[in-house]
């Protein structure tokens, strides 16, 4: 049982789009919200995380939104750029307990 | 301030081998969790420990596969008698197991058996 869906797959958009990506949850006793990046060869590292209790949450070029009601958060990337293609986790957690969605991989052509 | 460390970082079996998975958490943290990432899939959890106990194995297969903590020392996640389906990355992250929890990868081990 996936515990976090993520959509889509893939994703490839031009240099200076805006990439979306998707996830959504059931379990509402999650209470932290991690997106990780990883590029070929690495282990993910951690970008950007929200709690339950703020809407949206901006690091730089990167947004959480995130929809309590709709048990939905999402990833906005702004003004892409070739180096950010690589692929992006989102993840749920309760105290020590993580799930990890299945990963988008995001290319930005030039 | 290292981060979470693997090794080794590349490492060849035959079938029926042994392999062994080394992981050092990051300095302050008592939780390390295990994950198995296949090409073009995503991170798959194995099992989580704290030192000397194993807290959730829930992800593990139930032959052949096992981990420990100790003490002392790093984390081992142990795969007897290999297959060739055992070829994958292995992510070890760690925590301090404080509650809500950021959690630190390594690297990772990308087991080939041949």
């Amino acid at each position: 049982q996936q515990q976090v869906k993520q959509s889509p797959q893939s994703l490839i958009v031009q240099k200076g789009g805006i990439p979306i990506i998707n996830c959504a949850y059931e379990n509402t006793a999650f209470d932290y919200f991690p997106w990780y990046q990883q590029f070929p060869g690495k282990g993910p590292a951690l970008l950007i995380a929200i709690r339950p209790d703020v809407s949206e949450k901006k690091e730089g070029r990167f947004t959480i939104s995130f929809n309590k009601s709709a048990k939905q958060f999402s990833l906005h990337i702004m003004d892409s750029q070739p180096g950010d293609s690589a692929t992006y986790f989102c993840a749920a957690s309760k105290g020590n307990q993580f799930y990890f969605g299945t990963g988008t991989s995001l290319t930005v052509i030039p | 301030n290292a981060g979470v460390m693997q090794n080794p970082r590349h490492l060849v079996r035959r079938r029926g081998q042994e392999a062994r998975l080394r992981c050092s958490p990051m300095k302050g943290h008592s939780h390390v969790y295990w994950y198995r990432q296949l090409p073009e899939e995503g991170l798959k959890f194995m099992v989580y420990l704290q030192k000397e106990n194993i807290i959730d194995e829930s992800g593990m297969p139930k032959e052949r596969f096992s981990a420990e903590f100790p003490k002392e020392g790093p984390s081992i996640l142990r795969i007897q008698q290999v297959v060739r389906g055992d070829s994958a990355a292995y992510f070890c992250a760690s925590s301090r197991g404080t509650g809500r929890e950021k959690l630190f990868f390594g690297s990772g081990t990308q087991l080939s058996v041949l």
